[in-house]
Order: C-alpha cells, then sequence, then structure tokens
C-alpha cells in the first residue's frame, strides 16, 4: 500500500536559520512526488514536482530534492512569511490517485 | 479566471441530514479529486474521478457519494451514514493528460455536524 511519512510534525525556527523538512515514501513505482504549502484554512499551493532520483528543484528560499525512499525539502534563510504548513504527495505509475502525507506545520520567529 | 470554486464555504447540518458540497472547475482538467482534512492527520482522500461518468474511492469512501455527469461538475454528497463528518473538505482537480501531478485547490468547505 502506497504511503507517506513526514518529519517532523512541527518545527519552529528563527528567521534565517536554515533547515529540512523530511517525506520518506513507499509506493510500489513512482510517478512523481509532490510537495505544497498550506495557510490556514486555506487550499494547497502546488510548489514542486519531482520524477526521479536525483532530481532537485528550487524556488526562492526552497529547495527540494529526491532520493529513491525520501525527499528533502531544504529552507535557507526562512523569513516569517514561510511560516505554513508544507505538505508532501505521490502519485504511483499506472494510479490516478494521489496520496498524502500529514504534513509538516512550519513557524519561523521574527 | 480560472480555477475551482467549492461551495458553500461554510456549512451547518444536523445529525441524520445529507448535504452536498459543489465543486465546479473552468480549467478544462479531466481529473477531479475530494479530501477531507481533519487536524493533524493532513489529506485524506475520499474519492477520485479521472473522466466523465467514471470515479474511484480513495481510501475514506464510506458514507460519501459522488457524481460526474460533466466535466467541470464533480459534487460530494456526505450522507448520513458518514459516523463524524465535521471537517475541512477540499476539491481539487488536475490536468491528468499533461502528468505534472499539479493539483489545483478550491478554497475548501467546512461543514459542521450540530
Amino acid at each position: 500500500e502506497d504511503q507517506v511519512t513526514q518529519s517532523p510534525e512541527a518545527l519552529r525556527l528563527q528567521e534565517g536559520e536554515s533547515s529540512s523538512l523530511n517525506c520518506s515514501y513507499t509506493v510500489s513505482g513512482l510517478r512523481g512526488l509532490f510537495w505544497y504549502r498550506q495557510d490556514p484554512g486555506k487550499g494547497p499551493e502546488f510548489l514542486f514536482t519531482l520524477y526521479s532520483a536525483g532530481e532537485e528543484k528550487e524556488k526562492e528560499r526552497l529547495k527540494a530534492t529526491l532520493t529513491k525512499k525520501e525527499s528533502f525539502l531544504h529552507i535557507t534563510a526562512p523569513k516569517p512569511e514561510d511560516s505554513a504548513t508544507y505538505l508532501c504527495a505521490v502519485q504511483a505509475v499506472g494510479e490516478g490517485k494521489i496520496i498524502f502525507g500529514k504534513g509538516t506545520r512550519l513557524h519561523i520567529l521574527p | 479566471d480560472g480555477g475551482i470554486t467549492q461551495s458553500p464555504k461554510y456549512l451547518f447540518r444536523k445529525e441524520g441530514q445529507n448535504v452536498t458540497l459543489s465543486c465546479e472547475q473552468n480549467l478544462n482538467h479531466d481529473a477531479m479529486y475530494w479530501y477531507r482534512q481533519d487536524p493533524g492527520q493532513g489529506l485524506r482522500l475520499i474519492y477520485y474521478s479521472q473522466i466523465v461518468n467514471d470515479f474511484q474511492k480513495g481510501d475514506i469512501a464510506e458514507g460519501y457519494s459522488v457524481s460526474r455527469e460533466k466535466k467541470e461538475s464533480f459534487p460530494l454528497t456526505v450522507t448520513s451514514a458518514q459516523k463524524n463528518p465535521t471537517a475541512f473538505y477540499l476539491c481539487a482537480s488536475t490536468n491528468a493528460r499533461q502528468g505534472t501531478g499539479e493539483l489545483f485547490f478550491g478554497e475548501g468547505s467546512r461543514l459542521t455536524v450540530l
């Protein structure tokens, strides 16, 4: 059964303090791994798609990487506006369903 | 503007009543999804549809029903058989043929059972 596990559940950082969020996944054959950002009371907003091990994508202070078992979302010199819940999701080859992890709640202190 | 519209934003229901949540998209996407979100639980898949007149159960389909009679619309009915329906419901769509997997989400519907 496809599974996505994110850690930590919550993370508090000082402004400028870099860190990484983890997404471990189990899937029969990976079609894509996705990262989303969600603000309270809103729908998630798409950040990245990664397709194969070794792939990296960047957007402003965020960088996503992928191995055969996990993905990391690296946050460099975060700002308070980066505070949100970050969600990881996977889709298997030949499947229409997209499965999400429970997310990591990130809080950046000014 | 293109996007996904969910309604109503807030809904209150008495126990034993069915309620239908609306989801409309004008993105010309083939695939549509319904997720449920509870505090600390992430998003759990209820139903999804990859093409008109066809849909599949997700991980928590019991107590829910859907229809896909039009490409643009994918309504979700929360039936009285759903034991704990109070939650935040999110609808999403994607261009399945493009293959990027980018889901476009609506703003959500918050259902409270009194």
